[in-house]
Formats: structure tokens, C-alpha cells, sequence
């Protein structure tokens, strides 16, 4: 169980365009889920933290507008990477969890990698 | 504020050999802490976790760590390490909605 998934696995776009990640809680509902980036070498980022219905909560100095985030759904959110420059490239990983209780860490997909040429 | 410092970040050992890898928090309240393993261009598996009692927990793939609170430490540990090891291992402090990460550390497994 607590299996989460991510899609696409990796992506490549031009500069300027706008790319949509999935995060999805297979066997579970998560009431929160999460959106880390990492650059190559270096540890996971925290980025935002998102509740289901309502909007997320941003950590300093990540451009809300820039990186918009959904979580419509207990098994679904994403994370739209807006108006994509080379600079954004980097592995986005979401994690997922049921803050009732039931799950009592984060489970992770197994990211995303993204390519802005 | 919590942190979390592995100070290691580069570590090789030989196939068959003990491990140990570290790991210091800085934590106002009782601490929950995490072992992550990442393979190469995957996400993160947990390894293990504490929360609270006893201060030796094992994990899957044959890893234990201790939580040692005097020495504010959760130091992960496996008797003989294997080549499908070789990854990087983040320890993680904190609430379950309020995670961090250290920087990892990179276990390079000899043949």
C-alpha cells in the first residue's frame, strides 16, 4: 500500500510553454500532498505543501504564480510549471499522506524530470 | 528551527562490509526522524522512522538506526551491505507535515 505515481516521468519543452505534472495517491486518499524540487546532487527542496479543496501554502521564495498548484481531488495534484525557462529544468518530486492518522509519513512518487530547452 | 546535518557526503564501502551513516538533528520537541533511500533518477523509499519508544528501529532491507538523544542522533546502520545498496540516503526530521531533509549521502558499494 501507499503507492503514489507520477506523470509524466520526464518531460522536455521549449522556453516559454507550460508544463502540467500529475501526482496521484493510488491506494490511498491524502488529504496532503507535497511538491519538492532537487537539483543534481543536493537535497529535496520543499516547495509547497498542499490540502485537498484548498489552495496551497507556498515556502518562502517560491513564485506562486510560477509554479501553480491543484489539489481538486484526495488522489490528484498538480503542479503547472508556467511559462517554462532553462533555469526551471530540474527533478520535481510529489509526496503524499493522510493526516487522519492512518499514514504517518510521506509517501513518494518517483518524480518527474523536467528539461526546459 | 529544525535542520538536519549528514555529514558525511560521500561514502564507499565494500561489499559485505558493516555501514554506518550519520545523521544530527536540531529539533525543539521530540523529534520524529526518517531514513530515505533515492536510487538513481527515483524518488525516495522510506527505510524506517521513529516516533517514539524503543530507541532502536528497524527498518526494510536489513537497515536499523538508534536514536540517541543525548548526542541529538539517528545514525542508520546495516552488518553487510549488498551492491544493490549503493544509493543516496536522506535522514528526515520532523512533523509529518512539516518535513526536512538533510543533503544526503552518497554510498558507493566496491565489488
Amino acid at each position: 500500500g501507499a503507492v503514489v505515481s507520477q506523470h509524466p516521468s520526464w518531460v522536455i519543452c521549449k522556453s516559454g510553454t507550460s508544463v502540467k505534472i500529475e501526482c496521484r495517491s493510488l491506494d490511498f486518499q491524502a488529504t496532503t500532498m507535497f511538491w519538492y524540487r532537487q537539483f543534481p546532487k543536493q537535497s529535496l527542496m520543499l516547495m509547497a505543501t498542499s490540502n485537498e479543496g484548498s489552495k496551497a501554502t507556498y515556502e518562502q521564495g517560491v513564485e506562486k504564480d510560477k509554479f501553480l498548484i491543484n489539489h481538486a481531488s484526495l488522489t490528484l495534484s498538480t503542479l503547472t510549471v508556467t511559462s517554462a525557462h532553462p533555469e526551471d529544468s530540474s527533478f520535481y518530486i510529489c509526496s503524499a499522506t493522510d493526516l487522519s492518522g492512518v499514514r504517518d509519513t510521506q509517501y513518494f512518487g518517483p518524480g518527474t524530470r523536467l528539461t526546459v530547452l | 528551527a529544525q535542520s538536519v546535518t549528514q555529514p558525511d557526503i560521500h561514502i564507499t564501502v565494500s561489499e559485505g562490509a558493516s555501514l554506518e551513516l550519520r545523521c544530527n538533528y536540531s529539533y525543539g520537541a521530540t523529534p520524529y526522524l526518517f531514513w530515505y533511500v533515492q536510487s538513481p533518477g527515483q524518488g525516495l523509499q522510506l527505510l524506517l522512522k521513529y516516533f517514539s519508544g524503543d530507541t532502536l528501529v528497524q527498518g526494510i532491507k536489513g537497515f536499523e538506526a538508534e536514536f540517541k538523544r543525548s548526542q541529538s542522533s539517528f545514525n542508520l546502520r546495516k552488518p553487510s551491505v549488498h551492491w544493490s545498496d549503493a544509493a543516496e540516503y536522506f535522514c528526515a526530521v520532523g512533523a509529518v507535515n512539516d518535513m526536512r531533509f538533510g543533503a544526503g549521502t552518497r554510498l558507493t558499494v566496491k565489488p
